[in-house]
């Protein structure tokens, strides 16, 4: 109930491509889903979240997409950059609960 | 800007020693934690603390304590660390119960 299940584990994508990343989730409580990017060496650093009363929310070349129903959520990062590599973590709460964390996609965008 | 300071980026300490990780938060959050980061484990949560003198435990806390004498301040303890316990360490806090800010971690090795 309380797991966020992510993929791919890792990913490596062409310089200029669309990096997508997904993940799924069991309890219909979770009404909040962060994104978090995190460098080598640097913590975790918030990217872009969304609630679930809205199907989409873009920030800049990363985009969320949330289907209710299918319980599931994904980045996507259009124009990728290799300055987009990195760690990516989806996240899910309630606001109950601390923040429920996927196992993370480590990102690699070639030129 | 906002901050959570971790005292040591690298540790080295021995198989049964004590082992203090300090995390500092300047924004006047109510809400600490503290998580491991490990390959493919992603980031577990240990314990978490919503107030001051308050601790919770998180999905992984055997062999660990912690200490929240002060708002600012949240402490984690190894009482006798292990060799299973090398790891990056994160500490992160939250004004609410959604966006967290992370430190840098602590990279910790225990021989």
């Amino acid at each position: 109930q309380q797991q966020v299940k992510q993929s791919p584990q890792s990913l490596i994508v062409q310089k200029g491509g669309i990096s997508i990343i997904n993940c799924a989730y069991e309890n219909t409580a979770f009404d909040y889903f962060p994104w978090y990017q995190q460098f080598p060496g640097k913590g975790p650093a918030l990217l872009i979240a969304i609630r679930p009363d809205v199907s989409e929310k873009k920030e800049g070349r990363f985009t969320i997409s949330f289907n209710k129903s299918a319980k599931q959520f994904s980045l996507h990062i259009m124009d990728s950059q290799p300055g987009d590599s990195a760690t990516y973590f989806c996240a899910a709460t309630s606001g109950n609960t601390p923040l429920v964390f996927g196992k993370g996609t480590r990102l690699s965008v070639i030129a | 800007d906002v901050k959570v300071t971790q005292s040591s980026r690298y540790l080295v300490k021995r198989t049964g020693e004590k082992v203090f990780l300090e995390c500092v938060q300047d924004m006047d959050h109510e809400n600490m934690f503290w998580y491991r980061q490990d390959p493919g484990l992603g980031l577990r949560l240990i314990y978490f603390s919503y107030d001051v003198k308050m601790k919770e435990k998180g999905d992984i806390p055997e062999g660990y304590s912690v200490s929240r004498e002060k708002k600012e301040r949240f402490s984690l303890i190894l009482e006798s660390a292990s060799t299973n316990q090398t790891s990056m360490y994160l500490c992160a806090s939250t004004l609410g119960r959604y966006e967290q800010y992370f430190g840098p971690g602590t990279r910790l090795t225990v021989t």
